[in-house]
């Protein structure tokens, strides 16, 4: 079965650094898809990123980017200059394509930024 | 643009009383739509997911139940609330299996 792990419950960083946020999955198939979601104090979930497995390229967007190592099943994602407005329960999610696109999540991992 | 729209924002039921949310997406045709429910603020769980009019996926054997009786719509019901159905429910779409799904605003629901 497909499950999806954020061994960091809560992360800290001071606003302008640098903070890398951990997921590791397991998985049998070789054709997936991997996505970081922001969920801000609103609750509404908030797309990061997406990573398709066959690329080897890491996704970028803007100041967020992932290290995506397949062999190693691991999808960390880089938020960089952190903003206060980054501050949010960020969750790893890997979709299962066969099964209706269906998302299976991390349990979280809860990042704040000091000022 | 596409948009997705979720009401109520909040609800508070009793416990045996009836429940229904509804979920409506604007700017697309024929999207999958899919229900999740969010406990304690931690992960998100799939409920439902719907490939068309009339075509409901279940997940997790419950007391909920959902319909899309129309192309953009999709409802969450129950005939009896539990305690246990407390929660956070998120609506999301697609445009295509294996497509990014983006979520809607969310409804609180709490069961007294």
């Amino acid at each position: 079965a497909q499950t999806v792990t954020q061994s960091q419950p809560e992360m800290s960083v001071q606003e302008a650094e640098t903070v890398t946020l951990s997921c590791t999955y397991d998985t049998s198939e070789s054709d997936y898809y991997l996505f970081w979601y922001k969920q801000p104090p609103s609750r509404q979930m908030i797309l990061v990123i997406r990573q398709e497995a066959y690329k080897q390229q890491n996704a970028t967007e803007n100041r967020f980017s992932v290290n995506f190592q397949k062999a190693a099943k691991s999808f960390s994602l880089k938020i960089s200059d952190s903003q206060l407005g980054d501050a949010a329960m960020y969750f790893c999610a890997y979709l299962l394509y066969n099964q209706g696109g269906k998302l299976i999540f991390g349990q979280g991992t809860e990042l704040s930024v000091k000022p | 643009s596409q948009t997705i729209h979720q009401w109520p924002a909040t609800l508070v039921q009793p416990v045996g009383s009836p429940l229904s949310l509804e979920c409506t997406v604007e700017g697309t045709s024929n999207p999958n739509l899919y229900w999740y429910r969010q406990a304690a603020g931690r992960g998100l769980q799939l409920l439902f997911y719907s490939v068309g009019i009339g075509q409901i996926s279940s997940e997790v054997p419950q007391n909920l139940s959902a319909s899309r009786p129309q192309d953009r719509q999709f409802i969450l019901s129950s005939k009896k609330l539990l305690l246990s159905d407390s929660g956070f429910y998120l609506c999301a779409w697609s445009e295509i299996v294996g497509g990014t799904q983006y979520f809607g605003p969310g409804t609180r629901l709490l069961v007294l």
